[in-house]
């Protein structure tokens, strides 16, 4: 089973500053399939971020995707007050599929 | 639209059977994997496994095989999520997910309580 690991646990920022999370992964996922996600309290996950750099329909583009490998990262790159909650990755290559355990990004 | 609505909260005993369901719409329901994600409350997302509608054919987690069972009605375009014996511990959220992780139902609550 891969194991993703986020970091750092909590981002405490300001709006217009930007956002970069972490994803490490405990061995090389195929073709970066890596994805993020966007969750706020009492709503489901929306999905940001699939095959490690490709954004979803309707999803801003300060919101990007980088790496490979082991390691992915998400970037945001003007924080909007929308943007403050919890993000996850998650690789869906070899199975069992799995998330990480999240980071927040919290206002300053 | 794409739509994929679950059913409503649930309240049951240790050791009671439950299924929840998630039904499709908006979208070709056989083309695309259905996922399970548990939430346990203020913790993080789990997938659970997945079943493709098209045959019902089902992938575990190993942290869930032997304890939950996946259906689907490719008539009534709803997947299923099932437990004959529950837990205090499978109190949590629980969602479904499809067309690739870029729809999600709404959650269903399931507590869990003697």
């Amino acid at each position: 089973e891969i194991v993703l690991t986020q970091s750092p646990g909590t981002l405490s920022l300001s709006p217009g500053e930007i956002a970069t999370l972490s994803c490490r992964a405990s061995q090389s996922v195929s073709s970066g399939y890596v994805a993020w996600y966007q969750q706020k309290p009492g709503q489901a996950p929306r999905l940001l971020i699939h095959d490690a750099a490709s954004r979803a329909t309707g999803i801003p583009d300060r919101f990007s995707g980088s790496g490979s490998g082991t390691d992915f990262t998400l970037t945001i790159s003007r924080l909007e007050p929308e943007d403050f909650a919890v993000y996850y990755c998650q690789q869906y290559g070899p199975s069992p599929w799995t998330f990480g355990q999240g980071t927040k990004v919290e206002i300053k | 639209e794409v739509q994929l609505v679950q059913s409503g909260a649930e309240v049951k005993e240790p050791g009671e059977s439950l299924r929840i369901s998630c039904k499709g719409s908006g979208y070709s329901f056989t083309s695309y994997w259905i996922s399970w994600v548990r939430q346990m409350p203020g913790k993080g997302l789990e997938w659970m496994g997945r079943i493709d509608p098209s045959d019902s054919r089902t992938t575990y987690s190993p942290s869930f095989q032997g304890h939950v069972t996946f259906s689907a009605d490719k008539s009534t375009t709803t997947a299923y999520l099932q437990w004959s014996s529950l837990k205090t511990s499978d109190t949590a959220m629980y969602f479904c997910a499809s067309v690739n992780f870029d729809y999600w139902g709404q959650g269903t609550l399931v507590t869990v309580s003697s």
